[in-house]
Formats: structure tokens, C-alpha cells, sequence
């Protein structure tokens, strides 16, 4: 169980254009959902936390006006990056978090987004 | 805000020696989260330790959760080439508004040498 899918797995594109990351729970609800971006060799920094069916609580530092998260149903979230550009090239990891078990709250993650702007 | 610091950032063992990383966080943690990922691939669940000064193994990986819950550590035995890649250790805040965000640590990158 617990299994992340995301999607695409990789994805090109012109600058200027908005490109949109999909992240499904396959197995399981998830009422929330996190947003993650990694650069090489580097940690994962939390963007924003998904909330299905509420608006997404960003973290300082991120424009919600340029990353869009849209979590319309238990097990999907959305991510846009709108009018991309280069500098925002990057690993583009998504997460779910469990409703079960005495541990509360182990995320899975999706296999990840590799986002290149030209 | 909550800080993670783990160590080393890298470390270098050929096949069979011993392995640490360690975890600190700046405030006390409801529970901590350790991940692997692979060169290329997205973190794995490790394991999660929830209560103070707890210790579990997996095979040839043993956790350790502080007494404070403040810090954790994975030690690996023997390592293997399979053990490459780069292990993070993720903090759940201890109650208040921002439960469930995990606060990832540097990431300690293993190498092992045949």
C-alpha cells in the first residue's frame, strides 16, 4: 500500500509557458498532500502543504501566484508552475501523507517531477 | 522556525565498514522520519521513531531516537553497495499549527567502494 504516482516523470518546455504536475494517491485517501522541490544534491525543500477541498498554505519565500496547487479530490493534487523560467528548473517532488497507523503521519512520496526551462 | 542539521553531508567506506549519520533538531520533535534516496530517485520511507530514547533495527540498519527528542541517528553495519545513496532525516514538529510538516534534514550522501 501507500503507493505515490506523479506525472509526468519529465517534462521540457519553453520559457513563458505553464506546465502542470500531477500527484495521485493510487491506494489510499490522502486529505493533504505536500509539495516538495530538490535541487541536485540538495535537500527537499517543502513549498506547500495541499489540502483537499481548502486552499493550499504556502511556504514563506513561495509565490502562490506562480506555483498554483489545486486538490480538487481526496487523492489528487495539482501543481502548476505558471509562465515558467529557467531558475525554475528543478526536482519537483510531491508527497502524501497517511491517515493511518499509530505513527501518524509518514509521508510517501511520488517518484518526482524533473522540470527543465528553456 | 524548526531547523534540522544532520552530519557529515558526505561520507566515503569501502564495503564492510560501519556507517553513522546523525540529526539535530532546534526544537522538540513529536516524531522523526528517516528516508533513502537513491542517485536519481525519490526518498523511501525508511522507518519513523515516535517515542523517546527508542531504538529499532531493520537488518543491518539500526535508529535511534534521542531522550530529549531533539536528535536521532542511523547506523548502518557492514555496509553494502546497495546501501549508496543519500539518507535524510525528516522532523515532525511537536504539536501547534504546522503538525504534519516534515522538516527535512542536509542529507548525508554514503558512498561505498567496492
Amino acid at each position: 500500500g501507500a503507493v505515490v504516482s506523479q506525472h509526468p516523470s519529465r517534462v521540457i518546455c519553453k520559457s513563458g509557458t505553464s506546465v502542470k504536475i500531477e500527484c495521485r494517491s493510487l491506494d489510499f485517501q490522502a486529505t493533504t498532500m505536500f509539495w516538495y522541490r530538490q535541487f541536485p544534491k540538495k535537500s527537499l525543500m517543502l513549498m506547500a502543504t495541499s489540502n483537499e477541498g481548502s486552499k493550499a498554505t504556502y511556504e514563506q519565500g513561495v509565490e502562490k501566484d506562480k506555483f498554483l496547487i489545486n486538490h480538487a479530490s481526496l487523492t489528487l493534487s495539482t501543481l502548476t508552475v505558471t509562465s515558467a523560467h529557467p531558475e525554475d528548473s528543478s526536482f519537483y517532488i510531491c508527497s502524501a501523507r497517511t491517515p493511518w497507523g499509530d505513527s501518524t503521519d509518514t509521508q510517501y512520496f511520488g517518484p518526482g517531477t524533473r522540470l527543465t526551462v528553456l | 522556525g524548526q531547523q534540522v542539521m544532520q552530519i557529515p553531508q558526505y561520507q566515503h567506506v569501502q564495503e564492510g565498514e560501519d556507517f553513522t549519520t546523525y540529526c539535530n533538531s532546534s526544537t522538540t520533535l513529536s516524531n522523526i522520519q528517516w528516508y533513502k534516496q537513491r542517485p536519481g530517485g525519490h526518498p523511501v520511507f525508511l522507518i519513523q521513531l515516535v517515542k523517546s530514547g527508542e531504538v529499532k533495527k531493520q537488518k543491518r540498519l539500526t535508529f535511534q531516537f534521542g531522550e530529549a527528542k531533539k536528535n536521532s541517528s542511523l547506523h548502518i553495519t557492514a555496509t553494502q553497495t546497495t546501501d549508496v545513496g543519500t539518507y535524510f532525516c525528516a522532523g515532525n514538529n511537536a504539536g501547534g499549527t504546522s503538525y504534519g510538516k516534515l522538516t527535512f534534514g542536509q542529507g548525508t550522501i554514503l558512498t561505498v567502494h567496492p
